[in-house]
């Protein structure tokens, strides 16, 4: 049974960064891609970024290109999202979330979660 | 703004039939296909369907998809009172580097 989970609550000051970790277990981490989508408070889904552990290549939405770095560590099973230059309109949960159905594709659906990691960004 | 345009609400009496709907553009659902989440409160987004009309193991066959064109559309059939949740349609977007776009999301109550 895959399963994704993900680090602890966080709160942060305005303009410093955060960073949250995804640990897979139950499937093939490396060969699936791994995508982290926040939601904020009462609001929809939105897509940050991706990346395919085994090529090590992210790939990030325009809105967050230069903010956010996704990365991923074989060895642990484990994937991380940072955002740094924190405002408020940061504060949201974030998921982690594979890509599964086919290996190696950005574009696979996202078939297992995590349970969420509330980031409140607030001075 | 979302990409994906739905409708913020929906209703209905258990038992009935209830569609959601999901209107997007060339570069998203009209070149790429479409899944379906649905979000129980306080929960993480489920995936309901994917690849337009494809179920997960485990899903009901209560719950089917569809597509045409820009447009895509989730039904419910049977309604339930554990169906009442929040329902997002997503689709691959092919501008830019490419990227994954939602809709708004429609809350489904069941009255």
């Amino acid at each position: 049974q895959v399963q994704l989970v993900q680090s602890g609550a966080e709160v942060k000051k305005p303009g410093s960064s955060v960073k949250v970790s995804c640990k897979a277990s139950g499937g093939t981490f490396s060969s699936y891609a791994i995508s982290w989508v926040r939601q904020a408070p009462g609001q929809g889904l939105e897509w940050m970024g991706g990346i395919i552990p085994i090529f090590g290549t992210a790939n990030y939405a325009q809105k967050f290109q230069g903010r956010v770095t996704i990365t991923a560590d074989e060895s642990t099973s484990t994937a991380y999202m940072e955002l740094s230059s924190l405002r408020s309109e940061d504060t949201a949960v974030y998921y982690c979330a594979r890509g599964g159905v086919r290996y190696f594709d950005f574009q696979a659906p996202l078939d297992y979660w995590g349970q969420g990691t509330l980031v409140t960004v607030s001075s | 703004q979302s990409v994906l345009t739905q409708p913020p609400s929906a209703s209905g009496t258990p038992g009935q039939r209830v569609t959601i709907s999901c209107s997007g553009s060339s570069s998203n659902i009209g070149s790429n296909t479409v899944n379906w989440y649905q979000q129980l409160p306080g929960t993480a987004p489920k995936l309901l369907i994917y690849s337009n009309n494809q179920r997960p193991s485990g899903v009901p066959d209560r719950f089917s998809g569809s597509k045409s064109g820009t447009s895509a559309s989730l039904a419910i059939s049977g309604l339930q009172s554990e169906d009442e949740a929040d329902y997002y349609c997503a689709a691959w977007d092919d501008s830019l580097n490419g990227c994954w776009v939602f809709g708004g999301g429609t809350k489904l109550t069941v009255l």
